[in-house]
C-alpha cells in the first residue's frame, strides 16, 4: 500500500459537463500518472507529473489536463465530458527504490459519461 | 518508446494445470519489466518484477516469469493453478524507471 487514494471512486456525468478526478498520496513521491483502463486497449497513460507544477503529456493527452499544485496531490479534468472518456481511470506513483523504481496504483475510479 | 505486446487476450485453463502467459516488448537495451495482477474491481498489484541479474523471477504465491533478452520476452508461468489466480494479467516495461509501458492484459479464467 502507497498511500494512494482517489476521489471519486464512481461517477455518472453528462456529456458537455466538467469532471475533476482527485489522486492523493501521503508518501511524497515525485512521480504521480494518471492512466485510463478500457477492454482491448489495456492501461494507456494521460499525463503524468514529476514535481509540483512539473507535468507532461502521456499517450492519450487530448481532452484531458492536470495540475499538481502540491506534492500530494494531482488533478485530472476533463473540461467537457464526453462518452469516449467512459472509463476506469487509475492513479498511480512511482516509488525510489535502492536499485529500481516501482509503480504503485490507486483503487480507480470509474467514470460514465452519458 | 516502448511497446508490450501480449498475444493472448484470454486464456481459460483448468485448476491444476500449468498456464504460460505471454509478454514481449519492442526494445532490447536495458529495461525493467514487470507482471502486474488486477482482480475485478480493484487496482493494479505487482506481481513480480526483473530488475537485473538471474533470468528467472519468482513471486510468492507460485508465479515466475523469465526474461529472454534475445527473444526480448517476459513470459509468465505457473505450474499448478488455482480459482483464486483468476484474474487480469498486465505485463509492462519501463528503461527509465519512470515512464512504464503496459501490455493490453491478458484474462486468466480458472475453471474447476
Amino acid at each position: 500500500d502507497a498511500g494512494i487514494t482517489q476521489s471519486p471512486r464512481h461517477k455518472v456525468t453528462e456529456t458537455g459537463t466538467p469532471v475533476t478526478l482527485r489522486c492523493h498520496q501521503t508518501e511524497n513521491h515525485r512521480y504521480m500518472y494518471w492512466y485510463r483502463q478500457d477492454p482491448g486497449h489495456g492501461l494507456r497513460l494521460i499525463h503524468y507529473s514529476y514535481g509540483v507544477k512539473d507535468t507532461d503529456k502521456g499517450e492519450v493527452s487530448d481532452g484531458y489536463s492536470v495540475s499538481r499544485s502540491k506534492t500530494e496531490d494531482f488533478l485530472l479534468t476533463l473540461e467537457s465530458a464526453t462518452s469516449s472518456q467512459t472509463s476506469v481511470y487509475f492513479c498511480a506513483i512511482t516509488r525510489a527504490g535502492s536499485s529500481y523504481n516501482e509503480q504503485f496504483f490507486g483503487p480507480g475510479t470509474r467514470l460514465t459519461v452519458l | 518508446a516502448q511497446s508490450v505486446t501480449q498475444l493472448d487476450s484470454q486464456v481459460p485453463v483448468f485448476e491444476e494445470a500449468p498456464v504460460e502467459l505471454r509478454c514481449n516488448y519492442s526494445s532490447s537495451v536495458s529495461v525493467y519489466l514487470f507482471w502486474y495482477v488486477q482482480y475485478p474491481n480493484q487496482g493494479l498489484q505487482l506481481l513480480l518484477k526483473y530488475l537485473s541479474g538471474s533470468t528467472l523471477v519468482e513471486s510468492i504465491n507460485g508465479f515466475e516469469a523469465e526474461f529472454n533478452k534475445s527473444q526480448t520476452s517476459f513470459h509468465l508461468r505457473k505450474p499448478s493453478v488455482h480459482i483464486s489466480d483468476t484474474a487480469e494479467y498486465f505485463c509492462a516495461v519501463s528503461d527509465d524507471g519512470n515512464q512504464f509501458y503496459f501490455g493490453t492484459g491478458t484474462s486468466l479464467t480458472v475453471i474447476p
